[in-house]
């Protein structure tokens, strides 16, 4: 156990359809990072928090939105879902805004059908 | 833009030594890190350059040129435990942390 938690781990939906992830930092931790990593692919990142505020933003759809709350979890909104949103869903956190260093919960696949 | 190079795949025999490169072209550089992915399972953070030079970490070694733009990731005494997919990640400007695609290492007996 990484320290990171996320819900759910599995997650089929159809396409139209809107889902949220949500991560549980590790516990001291202020950033929270958001991945997704399609079929043997790389991770593409999406967006970062750190306490509470949007700190940098990947190539993240429109259709996405992100937020953290005050005690530090975070949530992944994702709408109007497609095909090619079928993906691994990371979060990682961070004690501060370092580049390094990352722990990563066990992701949320997300399969749209 | 911000793009990060290594070889797709890589096979080596238990016992031996490999070693995994990676190119990045990014706007800034913060420091180069390492991060490993067995099948199904979550990344996990290996090492950490952020000066030019070896960093050693048990089997793992990772070394890191900033004028080359340039790092790799050293194995050494190839265990069939460490197949698994390999990404180096470099935060570039803005605060993005970047990912390359991933060297999936291949180890035979």
């Amino acid at each position: 156990d990484s320290g990171v938690t996320q819900t759910p781990k599995h997650l089929i939906t159809a396409t139209g359809q809107r889902v949220t992830l949500r991560c549980s930092p590790r516990s001291g931790d202020l950033s929270v990072y958001w991945y997704q990593q399609s079929l043997d692919q790389g991770l593409q990142f999406l967006i970062q928090y750190y306490n509470g505020e949007e700190r940098a933003k990947g190539n993240i759809l429109e259709r996405f939105s992100a937020q953290q709350f005050p005690d530090l979890h975070s949530e992944l909104n994702l709408s109007s879902l497609e095909l090619g949103d079928s993906a691994l869903y990371f979060c990682a956190s961070s004690v501060a805004t370092q580049d390094y260093g990352y722990t990563f919960g066990s992701g949320t696949r997300l399969t749209v059908v | 833009g911000q793009s990060l190079e290594q070889p797709s795949e890589v096979t080596a025999v238990e016992g031996a030594i490999v070693q995994i490169n990676c190119t990045y072209q990014t706007s800034g550089f913060y420091g180069l890190s390492w991060y490993q992915q067995h099948d199904g399972g979550a990344p996990t953070f290996l090492s950490y350059n952020a000066l030019d030079g070896l960093e050693e970490t048990g089997r793992f070694s990772s070394f890191l040129s900033r004028s080359d733009s340039y790092g790799y990731l050293l194995l050494q005494e190839l265990q069939m435990k460490d197949s698994a997919s390999y990404f180096c990640a470099v935060r570039g400007g803005g605060f993005k942390t970047i990912f390359g695609a991933g060297t999936r290492l291949f180890v035979k007996a």
